[in-house]
């Protein structure tokens, strides 16, 4: 079955730092979503991306949709200590539907 | 943005008891509703779809007798646990999608941590 891989599973990163995340499909998706979850919170969606080299940017946040569609990068700049919590994506399952395959995530700690 | 309520936060049970958690959406229709399970650090894995309407889809490895889910109307579903057991414990959540088109964003609920004792 359809497999969504992340990595690294931790990042720590000092306040201040540049890091990025990957994410990688063992299939084709027709669009990647990210969503972002704090420590005893609830995910919370926050890009989509449809197109095959898609680039799109939230503040300090910038995601990027492979060429194949079949990896995607979160790359976070100067990172804030907001910036804490576990960082999903997730693709469609299948053609049809909206059922949606997470990945392991990246949780991300700050150090300040 | 899209909300989606859950309730109960948190239960704490006996074990052999039956737990029920709600999953509404409170300002859109949803004819399909997600639920998940996620473990301490783990990722969100997914249980079943809750169809308005008609049975739930569950997915491989997940006991439909044990987790049962009624989605009785375009807003609310129902996820409940049957006989529960303290390896049931573990953090519920649902989550909700204005459409079944494969780009539909989904909104969470809140989550349900269960702890059977």
């Amino acid at each position: 079955g359809q497999q969504v891989m992340q990595i690294p599973q931790y990042q720590h990163v000092q306040e201040g730092e540049d890091f990025t995340t990957y994410c990688n499909s063992s299939t084709t998706l027709s669009n990647i979503q990210w969503y972002k979850q704090r420590p005893g919170g609830h995910p919370v969606f926050l890009i989509q991306l449809v197109k095959s080299g898609e680039v799109k940017k939230q503040k300090r946040l910038t995601f990027q949709f492979g060429e194949a569609k079949k990896n995607s990068s979160l790359h976070i700049t100067a990172t804030q200590t907001t910036d804490v919590g576990t960082y999903f994506c997730a693709g469609p399952q299948g053609a049809a539907g909206n059922k949606l395959t997470f990945g392991g995530g990246t949780r991300v700690l700050v150090k300040p | 943005g899209a909300v989606v309520s859950q309730h109960p936060s948190r239960v704490i049970c006996k074990s052999g008891t039956s737990v029920k958690i709600e999953c509404r959406s409170l300002d859109f229709q949803a004819t399909t509703m997600f639920w998940y399970r996620q473990f301490p650090k783990q990722s969100l894995m997914l249980m079943a779809t809750s169809n308005e309407g008609s049975k739930a889809t569950y997915e491989q490895g997940v006991e439909k007798d044990k987790f049962l889910i009624n989605h009785a109307s375009l807003t609310l579903s129902t996820l409940t646990v049957t006989s529960a057991h303290p390896e049931d414990s573990s953090f519920y959540i649902c989550s909700a999608s204005r459409s079944a088109a494969t780009n539909e964003k989904l909104f969470f609920g809140s989550g349900t941590q269960l702890s059977v004792l």
